[in-house]
């Protein structure tokens, strides 16, 4: 299947600080993406929908100048969390859709495990 | 209105026995798949079987398969011949619409534990 890698898988930074995750889709072009967020033991709650050449669309709640996204690239796109506080911390999955509609599915990234201190 | 909803925030099931998850959904398209994926501890979502609206038969992969009733609008995902691996948190989703770009819509989730 389809491989999404993120990166870092961990990262620990200080409070205002800005913290910058990768998602990459490895061996396919994804012209959409998706940005989650997931609290412990709770479901994924979409944050962004990220789309190649454009601006995202973010979800209602969502602090777009805060949670800036931006998809330079059809295998790339960035999540970045500026001035990050400890309320932030959370585990924050990407995923990305293949081109064409075989079985609709998304591929998910690994998940970034964000803790502000 | 919710648009997943399971009612099972934690099952249990003897090893080398079969379960069902439950999921039941709200859509008013015509036109929309229905995922289940897995969460282990680590993280990672593992897509685990797709049922698409027009589906006229249930899907299967392997040890999973999708119980799917249209007019109850639900999506029950059976397990069968559980395994200690199989112990993590089952998420069910929905996809409305053909766009492949729409969103995902996820139920609060399942943690299942296989007891040895």
């Amino acid at each position: 299947g389809a491989v999404v890698s993120q990166h870092p898988s961990r990262v620990i930074c200080k409070s205002g600080t800005s913290v910058k995750i990768e998602c990459r889709s490895l061996d396919f072009q994804a012209t959409t993406m998706f940005w989650y967020r997931q609290f412990p033991k709770q479901s994924l709650m979409l944050m962004a929908t990220s789309n190649e050449g454009s601006k995202a669309t973010y979800e209602q709640g969502v602090e777009k100048d805060k949670f800036l996204i931006n998809h330079a690239s059809l295998t790339l796109s960035t999540l970045t969390v500026t001035s990050a506080h400890p309320e932030d911390s959370s585990f924050y999955i990407c995923s990305a859709k293949t081109g064409g509609t075989a079985n609709n599915e998304q591929f998910f990234g690994p998940g970034t495990r964000l803790t502000v201190l | 209105a919710q648009k997943i909803t399971q009612t099972q925030p934690g099952m249990f099931v003897q090893e080398k026995e079969a379960v069902t998850l439950d999921c039941t959904y709200d859509t008013s398209d015509q036109s929309y798949g229905l995922f289940w994926y897995k969460q282990p501890s680590s993280g990672e979502m593992i897509f685990l079987i797709y049922q698409g609206s027009y589906d006229e038969q249930n899907a299967t992969e392997g040890r999973y398969s999708l119980n799917f009733q249209k007019a109850r609008k639900s999506a029950n995902l059976v397990i069968s011949a559980s395994q200690l691996g199989d112990s993590a948190m089952y998420f069910c989703a929905m996809r409305e619409g053909r766009n492949t770009g729409n969103q995902f819509y996820f139920g609060t989730g399942t943690s299942l534990t296989v007891i040895p």
